[in-house]
């Protein structure tokens, strides 16, 4: 079936560092890919769309200059946390759209990040 | 827009006992429905779909049913097991699923 591996599993920093999470299509190729973050109890909260060769899509509220994505190639999306600070410590994930023979298209996920800023 | 509501956990059951898992929507238009599955310290993982009306959507034991007059979408087993502990996210996808909307989630937990 499709994987989507994310890397690294968990990351500690400094506040103010960056931090690049990658997003890789294993098997297919994922023209779209999306960005999601979950607080704790919560529900993950979309941030943004990642389409390859093109600018990613941010939803409201979500700084484009604080968490870049670029989505180089049709296997490649990644998240760079910019200056990063204790508030930006949470769990991300990345999904993919993988397209099934079924004619019904369905997210595969990432295992996540889990970012932690000191 | 479109949400999901999920009641809310943490739901505690003992191994064997039947578990339901409320989830309601609301969305314009013919969405998908998904529940997700987030075992402790990893990722996301589709549990089951269904597409249109009155579609029953399987896996592993566990079943939801599409229903288009309720707005609903529950999630059920049987006889649950230890090792379905887990947080499962009720989610719906408009079409072209150019995005998904989860609920909060539910925990589960399983005792022996």
């Amino acid at each position: 079936g499709a994987v989507v591996s994310q890397h690294p599993s968990r990351v500690i920093c400094k506040s103010g560092t960056s931090v690049k999470i990658e997003c890789r299509s294993l098997d297919f190729q994922a023209t779209t890919m999306f960005w999601y973050r979950q607080f704790p109890k919560q529900s993950l909260m979309l941030m943004a769309t990642s389409n390859e060769g093109s600018k990613a899509t941010y939803e409201q509220g979500v700084e484009k200059d604080k968490f870049l994505i670029n989505h180089a190639s049709l296997t490649l999306s990644t998240l760079t946390v910019t200056s990063a600070h204790p508030e930006d410590s949470s769990f991300y994930i990345c999904s993919a759209r993988v397209n099934k023979y079924s004619g019904a298209n369905v997210l595969t996920f990432g295992a996540g990040s889990r970012l932690t800023v000191l | 827009g479109n949400s999901v509501t999920q009641m809310e956990g943490p739901v505690t059951l003992s191994e064997e006992a039947f578990l339901t898992i409320n989830c309601t929507y609301t969305a314009t238009g013919y969405p998908s429905l998904f529940w997700y599955v987030q075992y402790p310290g990893e990722g996301l993982q589709l549990l089951l779909k269904a597409t249109k009306a009155d579609d029953k959507g399987s896996n592993k034991g566990f079943e939801a049913t599409y229903r288009k007059e309720t707005t609903s979408f529950h999630l059920e087993k049987g006889s649950v097991q230890v090792s379905d502990s887990a947080v499962y996210f009720c989610a719906l996808s408009d079409g072209g699923y150019q995005k998904v909307t989860f609920g909060t989630g539910t925990k589960l937990q399983v005792i022996p």
